[in-house]
């Protein structure tokens, strides 16, 4: 069975880092073809991706964030990561993460967890 | 970037008729003859759910009263009949080049 589980800080001010988790089972980061990707909602609105990662390491990431991302994994533990330098209130959202199928799209997701930036 | 544009914004259809729901992509999503273009699910307060994924194919568990489709850039989500289950927004991702996008959106309720 696969889940997946978001966690972060709930709050944070401008300007600081935005550091999430993803806690997840039933498969590994280190199988060939696996991946895992973050997605955000702002509240009442759409959804924008993120970032990839996948088994091998390779990433990929939403360049209208400017450099601000950086995902990374931790095999051992099925965990990802994902970290937003220098966050603004317009980072408000609910941050997902998901897995990665054939052709880049998601078939199992987290939660959810609601960030706030807020000062 | 791959633009997706949704239409309608919003949707209200009758307990078993059908929903047709658009998404026009700014260039092609094909990738070695499939259209690598995906739907999903989200009711309200819930996580997304994938529905469709290249094109046409159905998600694990979906019932076959979805369906997608395409025509020249034009991507198609089919609910015939609805259920009153379905109300949701539904978002269709293009998964054929980075940055991956969605479109905006489209809210289904119920007449």
């Amino acid at each position: 069975q696969v889940t997946l589980k978001e966690s972060g800080p709930g709050i944070l001010q401008p300007s600081q880092t935005l550091s999430l988790t993803c806690t997840f089972s039933g498969f590994s980061l280190s199988t060939y073809g696996m991946g895992v990707g973050w997605i955000r909602q702002p509240s009442g609105k759409g959804l924008e991706w993120l970032a990839n990662i996948w088994w091998d390491d390779d990433k990929y990431y939403n360049p209208s964030l400017k450099n601000r991302l950086t995902i990374s994994k931790d095999t051992s533990n099925n965990q990802a990561f994902l970290k937003i330098t220098n966050v603004d209130t317009a980072d408000t959202a609910t941050y997902y993460c998901a897995r990665i199928e054939g052709d880049n799209n998601y078939g199992y997701w987290g939660q959810g967890v609601m960030v706030t930036v807020s000062s | 970037n791959i633009v997706l544009t949704q239409s309608p914004a919003s949707l209200a259809v009758i307990l078993g008729q059908k929903a047709t729901i658009s998404c026009t992509a700014s260039e092609s999503v094909n990738k070695f003859g499939i259209n690598l273009m995906h739907w999903y699910q989200q009711k309200p307060g819930q996580l997304p759910k994938i529905l469709i994924y290249n094109e046409f194919s159905r998600a694990p568990g979906i019932p076959a009263r979805f369906s997608g489709d395409e025509a020249e850039l034009n991507f198609t989500l089919t609910i015939e009949p609805v259920e009153a289950d379905d109300v949701a927004t539904y978002y269709c991702q293009q998964g054929l080049t980075f940055p991956l996008t969605f479109g905006s959106g489209t809210k289904l309720e119920i007449k």
